[in-house]
């Protein structure tokens, strides 16, 4: 098993589809991110849980929607997508403790979004 | 916010030559780190090397090293002895109060 899984691998989806993308941990880690990756430009951060508490949402759309059941789970719910959403999201964690900034991602292999 | 600097979008080195991809970053902070990252045609990202500001010792793992200037602000990987497996893109990343990555450079291994 590796350490952070997400599926699907790919998704093609219209904009007016609902669809859901998921990322599973297997390192006991507390905290857990969603990042959009596009070509050419910074991985950008989404969304942060800490402790299943979502601390950051960095002005995204609310067509995307977190949530995070556990510590180990995480989806991030697509609806009324537009074509420039279309991008690979990386779901990574870390372990966070006290506030330290040595903290380390482990990334997941993405989710390659099309969104026609 | 911080920001991080990849000014080399492509790189390509022969097999077993020595490479060194380039990385400047803006910060206020004193304490922070900082990472490279290998993102494979799999596309799952895995930390190279990391390197904490306070200390003044390049960090080095196995072929890979950095040469971390703190005044200039800059954050250099090296690769030694270059393997076809070592083609892939190169995130340089800053960690402070969170992640702030560059927009990599893509490393071709010529055989």
């Amino acid at each position: 098993e590796t350490g952070v899984t997400q599926t699907p691998r790919h998704l093609v989806m219209g904009m007016t589809n609902k669809k859901s993308l998921k990322c599973e941990q297997h390192l006991g880690h507390n905290a857990m991110y969603w990042y959009k990756q596009s070509a050419k430009k910074p991985l950008e951060l989404m969304f942060v849980y800490n402790f299943k508490e979502q601390t950051e949402n960095n002005s995204v759309p609310s067509r995307f929607s977190p949530e995070c059941p556990n510590s180990s789970h995480l989806f991030l719910h697509l609806h009324t997508l537009q074509p420039e959403d279309s991008a690979l999201y990386l779901c990574a964690s870390s372990q966070v403790s006290g506030g330290a900034t040595n903290e380390k991602l482990f990334f997941g292999s993405g989710t390659q979004l099309s969104v026609l | 916010a911080q920001t991080v600097t990849q000014s080399q979008p492509e790189m390509s080195v022969q097999e077993a030559e020595t490479v060194t991809l380039s990385c400047t970053y803006d910060t206020s902070e004193s304490d922070y780190y900082l990472f490279w990252y290998k993102q494979p045609p799999s596309r799952q990202m895995i930390l190279v090397i990391r390197q904490e500001a306070y200390k003044q010792q390049n960090a080095t793992e196995n072929r890979f090293s950095v040469n971390f200037q703190k005044a200039a602000k800059s954050f250099s990987l090296k690769i030694s002895d270059s393997q076809l497996g070592d083609a892939a893109m190169y995130f340089c990343a800053y960690k402070g109060d969170q992640f702030y990555f560059g927009t990599g450079t893509s490393l071709t291994v010529i055989p």
